[in-house]
Formats: structure tokens, sequence, C-alpha cells
């Protein structure tokens, strides 16, 4: 069955501590890489989009990677305004339907 | 402005009474999909469609029906509404293959 697993559920920061999010997928079949924000009552806004291992994109403060594996979003120096939960979610060649990670809830205290 | 469209984005019903909640986008785009967001479940695909009069299942589809007769509209059917469908639904669009955008959700609490 074709999983995706983000980890930590939830993570506290202060403002300015980087850190770094993780989301693992079923190993065979990657089509697609995409990680959202969703802020409360709100749509998931697209952020990025992966589709080969090693590769990178970057965004103001946030930077996504993706291995053979799992892909990391990378927060640095985050700001309150970046609290939100970040969804993960993945493209199997074959399926047409995108699944999604539960997300991890950042919470960026000033 | 691009965009993803749903109404209504509140909606208290009861059961067994039939309701439509509709989904428009301006962006020309192929691939539109349903989806639930419910607590520690996630985001679930219900149904999706790869362009006019084509539809399928995603992975929760029982008790939703959907068309597409236009490019830009995709509704969501539920014939007879119970109260295991109270949820935050979510349309998106895209081109196929692509990126998804959401639309901003329409909470459904059936009694």
């Amino acid at each position: 069955e074709d999983q995706v697993t983000q980890s930590p559920e939830a993570l506290r920061l202060q403002e300015g501590e980087s850190s770094s999010l993780n989301c693992s997928y079923t190993v065979s079949g990657l089509r697609g890489l995409f990680w959202y924000r969703q802020d409360p009552g709100k749509g998931p806004e697209f952020l990025f989009t992966l589709y080969s291992a090693g590769e990178e994109k970057e965004k103001e403060r946030l930077k996504a990677t993706l291995t053979k594996k799992e892909s990391f979003l990378h927060i640095t120096a985050p700001k309150p305004e970046d609290s939100a939960t970040y969804l993960c979610a993945v493209q199997y060649t074959g399926r047409r339907a995108l699944t999604f990670g539960s997300g991890t809830r950042l919470q960026v205290q000033p | 402005e691009a965009q993803v469209t749903q109404n209504p984005r509140y909606l208290i019903t009861v059961t067994g009474k039939k309701l439509t909640v509709t989904c428009s986008q301006n962006m020309n785009h192929e691939y539109m999909s349903w989806y639930r967001q419910d607590p520690g479940l996630g985001l679930r695909q219900i149904y999706y469609s790869m362009n006019v009069e084509v539809t399928d299942k995603g992975d929760v589809p029982e008790g939703y029906k959907v068309s597409r007769k236009e490019k830009r509209n995709f509704p969501l059917i539920l014939e007879s509404p119970s109260p295991n469908q109270t949820s935050l639904y979510f349309c998106a669009s895209g081109s196929v293959g692509e990126t998804q955008y959401f639309g901003p959700g329409t909470r459904l609490l059936v009694l």
C-alpha cells in the first residue's frame, strides 16, 4: 500500500531557530512529490514540486530537497508567520491520485 | 485572478437531504479533484476527473457522485448525506501530472 509518513507530527520553534520537516514515502514508482502549506480553515497552498532524487527548490526561508526515499522541508530562521501545517503529497506512477501525509503542525514563537 | 472557488463555504443539513457542492476553476485545467479532510486521517481523495465527461473514483468514493459536463466545473453531489460525511471538503484543479491548486474549502455538518 502506498504510504506517506510525515514527522514530527508537531514542532514548536523559537523565531530564528532553523529546523527540518521530514516526509518519507514508499520507494517505488514516484512520479512527483509536492509540499503544501495549510493555515487553519483554509485550503492547502502550493509550495514546491520535486520530481527526482537530488532535486532542490527554494522559496524565501523554505528549501525542499528530495532523496530516493524521503523529502525534507528545511526552514531557515523561521518567523511567526511561518506557523502552519505543512503537508507532503506524493503521486505514484500509474495512479492519478495524490497520497497525502498527515502533516506537520509548525508553531514559531516570537 | 487564477483561482478555484467552492460554494457554499459552510453547510448544515440533515440526514438524507440531497445536496450539491459546486467547484469552479478559471485556469483551463484538465484535471479536477475532490478531497475530504478529517482529523487524524488527513486529506483523502473522493473522485477525480481527467477531462470533460471523464471521471473516476479516488480512495473514498462511497456516498458521493460527481459530474464533469464543462471543463471549468466539477460539482460534488451527496444524494443521501449521512453523519459520517460531516467533514471539510476541498476541490482542486491542475494540469495532468502537475501541481494541484486547492479551493478554500466547504465545511459540511450532517445532523
